[in-house]
């Protein structure tokens, strides 16, 4: 069955520490892997899509990277602002553009 | 810029109720989907379309009725709401079946 994980559910940093988020990922054939941003009672904001294995792209203070398990979303030096649900989903080759998406992980980072 | 816009935003159901929400985008997208999410499960898709007249099921479709009489617009309806129902639903598109898809702001349904 195809599968999205994330960990951790939720995470807590102060300002200015760096970490990283999973997601790894079980299916039949990868298409794309997209990483989303959602704050609370918003839809989710499109950050990334990776397409292959060792592909990195960067966005301010967010790089995400792919391997052919898993991918991580690394945050460094971290504002408030950063806070929200970061949400990981895969595209299936073959068929339509369906995503499947993990559960997400909640980033708290404090002042 | 409006993207892609839901309504209502808020809504309260009594149990056997019927209701319709609305997705309208202004992309000229082809492809169009309605997810919900529940907490601790994830997006979940409920059905999509592939353009102008289509639509097919997904995940979970089950209690759910869609249309796409016009290319801009996706219709999610709901013809005798349970409280199973009650989620936060999201409207998204996407340009063709391999472009990024982009989310409305949510639509939020308690059925009681």
């Amino acid at each position: 069955e195809d599968q999205v994980t994330q960990s951790p559910e939720a995470l807590r940093l102060q300002e200015g520490e760096s970490s990283s988020l999973n997601c790894s990922y079980t299916v039949s054939g990868l298409r794309g892997l997209f990483w989303y941003r959602q704050d609370p009672g918003k839809g989710p904001e499109f950050l990334f899509t990776l397409y292959s294995a060792g592909e990195e792209k960067e966005k301010e203070r967010l790089k995400a990277t792919l391997t052919k398990k898993e991918s991580f979303l690394h945050i460094t030096a971290p504002k408030p602002e950063d806070s929200a649900t970061y949400l990981c989903a895969v595209t299936l080759s073959g068929g339509y553009n369906k995503l499947i998406f993990g559960a997400g992980t909640r980033l708290a980072v404090h002042p | 810029n409006a993207g892609v816009t839901q309504t209502p935003k808020f809504r309260v159901l009594k149990t056997g109720q019927s209701m319709t929400l609305l997705c309208a985008q202004d992309m000229n997208h082809e492809y169009m989907y309605w997810y919900r999410q529940d907490p601790g499960m994830g997006l979940r898709l409920i059905h999509y379309s592939v353009g102008e007249g289509t639509t097919a099921k997904g995940e979970v479709p089950d209690g759910y009725n869609v249309s796409r009489l016009k290319k801009q617009n996706f219709l999610l309806g709901l013809e005798s709401a349970a409280p199973s129902q009650t989620s936060v639903y999201f409207c998204a598109s996407s340009y063709t079946a391999w472009n990024t898809i982009y989310f409305g702001e949510g639509s939020w349904l308690t059925v009681v």
